[in-house]
């Protein structure tokens, strides 16, 4: 299987503050990845995918980057309904295999 | 808009089995692109992919689970179904139903991600 970890586990961050999370696999996954927002009692929710792709819907202060190995989420101006954990998920192969998660509160 | 919801016991015994079926709707779960996945998450513990299947009954199972799995589909009722046997404590999460999409790209290459998911149901498993 392949494993991803993602770094950091949280972070503590203010309303406009730029923010960075990275996430890695323990192999070369190409540009299989895909990012998700999880608030607490509701559903992930896709907000990039293939690594770069913006989903339809999703603000575009959220961005993604990254291939082979290290990808990149970074929301450019954190915003008070960005409050959440976030979750890299690769899908290069089966079983597909999520990150741990990175959750962003308020400093 | 596309919209999914699980559905099934919210407790489950020991050694039985964990049924679960999650309602499509405001789309055809037949759709050529699609699967239709299962993913849980246990308490204090990450997301699990268990596995996806295609409308034609094709199936996809993660290996950790695959002996106790099974994902089938009722395009009539617009469902798809999770059965895990021999649950035990370690089964208890929440489980999610997700639409498994196919993006297609640059000719003929694809991506899959789960676009649309269902709100989870708690399943605990105790005696």
């Amino acid at each position: 299987d392949i494993q991803m970890t993602q770094s950091p586990s949280s972070l503590s961050a203010s309303v406009g503050d730029r923010v960075t999370i990275t996430c890695r696999a323990s192999q070369t996954i190409s540009r299989y990845l895909n990012w998700y927002q999880r608030k607490p009692g509701k559903a992930p929710k896709v907000l990039i995918f293939l690594a770069s792709n913006l989903q339809s819907g999703v603000p575009s202060r959220f961005s993604g980057s990254g291939s082979g190995t290290d990808f990149t989420l970074t929301i450019s101006s954190l915003q008070p309904e960005d409050f959440a954990t976030y979750y890299c998920q690769q899908s290069d192969s089966t079983p597909f295999t999520f990150g741990p998660g990175t959750k962003v509160d308020i400093k | 808009q596309l919209q999914l919801q699980e559905s099934g016991p919210g407790l489950v015994k020991p050694s039985e089995t964990l049924s679960l079926t999650c309602t499509v709707s405001g789309g055809s779960i037949s759709r050529s692109s699609d699967f239709w996945g299962w993913i849980r998450q246990a308490p204090g513990e990450g997301l699990e992919w268990i596995g996806s299947v295609y409308y034609s009954g094709s199936t996809n199972y993660n290996p950790s689970l695959k002996s106790r799995v099974t994902i089938s589909v009722d395009t009539s009722k617009n469902q798809f179904s999770l059965d895990l046997n021999s649950v035990t404590a370690a089964d208890t999460a929440v489980y999610y139903c997700a639409r498994d999409l196919e993006y297609y790209y640059d000719s003929g290459s694809y991506s899959r991600y789960f676009d649309s998911w269902g709100q989870g149901i708690l399943v605990s498993v105790s005696p």
